[in-house]
């Protein structure tokens, strides 16, 4: 079973400019999540979706960031202009259930300069 | 209010030691879920184990063991003879019922742990 991917893998960027971060979840998981990890943090929750709505985007910075999953499938989230404090690890986790295990991607590094 | 601490920042062991990693969580539901997950130096995040609310046994998995007692909300994993490839930061999560449906999880800050050969 193919885990859930993500790219680009690092990004690095100047800050006002914009970047966009894909994830592929895994097949048949109604349940996708998109977290921000800080270095030396746990993962705070951006934004979970359930299908292709959105249960929880409470911590998601509606000013400059956005998601969608199209189709119930793959998904985007895009930061648009990108601040200093952006620089994280963006991490996409998908479940079968939301009080499940979550199978998280490899991550994308992003530094903003 | 839902909240997970983990007070360890780091840990360092001795190859062989026995090790343990705290966890205290507070919830104001009767019931939810628990969680351990590894993060290795590589980066990804790896599930190790889930326990509802409402099964305080303890659970043995090779040279891991977790602990669970609700008389102090914890949720403490011990790795018995530790060795180099359990060096990795470790997060204790907790999922929580939402008031609009589906579960909401958090995470603690996490406890580094290294091994040293």
């Amino acid at each position: 079973e193919a885990g859930v991917a993500q790219s680009p893998r690092y990004k690095i960027i100047e800050k006002r400019q914009s970047v966009a971060f894909w994830c592929n979840p895994i097949s048949g998981h109604a349940t996708l999540y998109w977290y921000q990890q800080i270095l030396g943090q746990g993962p705070k929750l951006l934004i979970q979706f359930q299908n292709n709505g959105v249960v929880d985007d409470s911590q998601l910075p509606k000013d400059r960031f956005s998601a969608e999953r199209l189709k119930g499938v793959d998904s985007t989230l895009k930061i648009q202009p990108a601040k200093l404090e952006d620089s994280a690890v963006y991490l996409c986790a998908s479940s079968l259930r939301t009080n499940g295990e979550q199978f998280f991607g490899p991550g994308t590094r992003l530094t903003v300069l | 209010a839902q909240k997970v601490t983990q007070a360890q920042t780091e840990i360092s062991v001795v190859e062989k030691e026995d090790v343990t990693l705290d966890c205290v969580y507070e919830t104001r539901d009767t019931t939810y879920y628990l969680f351990w997950y590894k993060q290795p130096p590589s980066g990804e995040l790896v599930f190790l184990i889930r326990r509802n609310s409402f099964d305080e046994q303890n659970e043995i998995s090779g040279r891991y063991s977790w602990n669970f007692q609700k008389s102090t909300s914890s949720f403490n994993f011990t790795i018995t003879a530790s060795q180099v490839v359990d060096s990795a930061v470790y997060f204790c999560a907790l999922s929580e019922a939402r008031n609009t449906g589906g579960f909401k999880t958090i995470f603690g800050a996490g406890t580094r742990l290294f091994v040293k050969a």
